[in-house]
């Protein structure tokens, strides 16, 4: 039962241009979202993320946008850049005595120069 | 500030033998995570600690166990290898357990033949 969708595997987007990363979830009960990011041959790295109560969130030229009814969140960047071209995973969390996080599969953003 | 440093890099072991990853991270987090990626997966957790001798288990530990003596440190020991357990492996610290991202350690790539 994959809780956290991202059913897009790769992207690819011109640098410059609007990079919209998708993400779905079946979970109610999530209350705090996140997005990370992840290079090949390292950890992932923490990049933006949202609480229930809100529906945006920005940081520079990234954007996360939840639609809470829709159960729908997604990631902006713009203007994407090559160096943004890595896995993006999205994660949903809920308290149950401990923060249990769940992820998504991923999306490998390529920005074409 | 290392962060979170995991070690080996690489391990291939064969069916049945044992091996410990390490974890350390000199962050002062008292929440500390193990999960394992395979290929086209998102992130699973096997083991988490929300501090120094407690540990408890995630959604996929058997096979795995872990300790807490310490703050900084987080082992995670697999006794009788098997090809199932090949994977990547990640540990991640947060300071907290609830609405906080977590740093994540290079990842360890473990081959069982």
């Amino acid at each position: 039962d994959q809780q956290v969708k991202q059913n897009s595997p790769s992207l690819s987007v011109q640098e410059g241009r609007i990079s919209i990363l998708n993400c779905d979830y079946t979970n109610s009960m999530f209350d705090y979202f996140l997005w990370y990011k992840k290079y090949p041959a390292e950890g992932p790295t923490f990049l933006i993320s949202i609480s229930s109560i809100k529906d945006k969130n920005e940081d520079g030229r990234f954007t996360v946008f939840l639609n809470k009814s829709a159960k729908h969140l997604s990631l902006h960047i713009v203007p994407s850049q090559p160096g943004d071209s890595a896995v993006y995973f999205c994660a949903a969390s809920e308290y149950r005595g401990y923060q249990k996080v769940t992820f998504g599969t991923g999306t490998k953003l390529q920005v074409i120069p | 500030n290392a962060g979170v440093t995991q070690t080996p890099k690489f391990r291939i072991l064969k069916i049945g033998q044992s091996m410990t990853l390490q974890c350390t991270q000199d962050m002062n987090h008292n929440y500390m995570y193990w999960y394992r990626q395979d290929p086209g997966m998102g992130l699973k957790l096997i083991y988490y600690s929300v501090g120094a001798g407690i540990t408890d288990k995630g959604e996929v530990p058997n096979g795995y166990n872990v300790s807490r003596s310490t703050t900084e440190d987080f082992p995670l020991r697999l006794e009788l290898a098997a090809p199932s357990q090949t994977s990547v492996y990640f540990c991640a610290s947060s300071p907290q357990g609830v609405n906080t991202e977590a740093f994540f350690g290079q990842g360890t790539r473990l081959t069982v033949v």
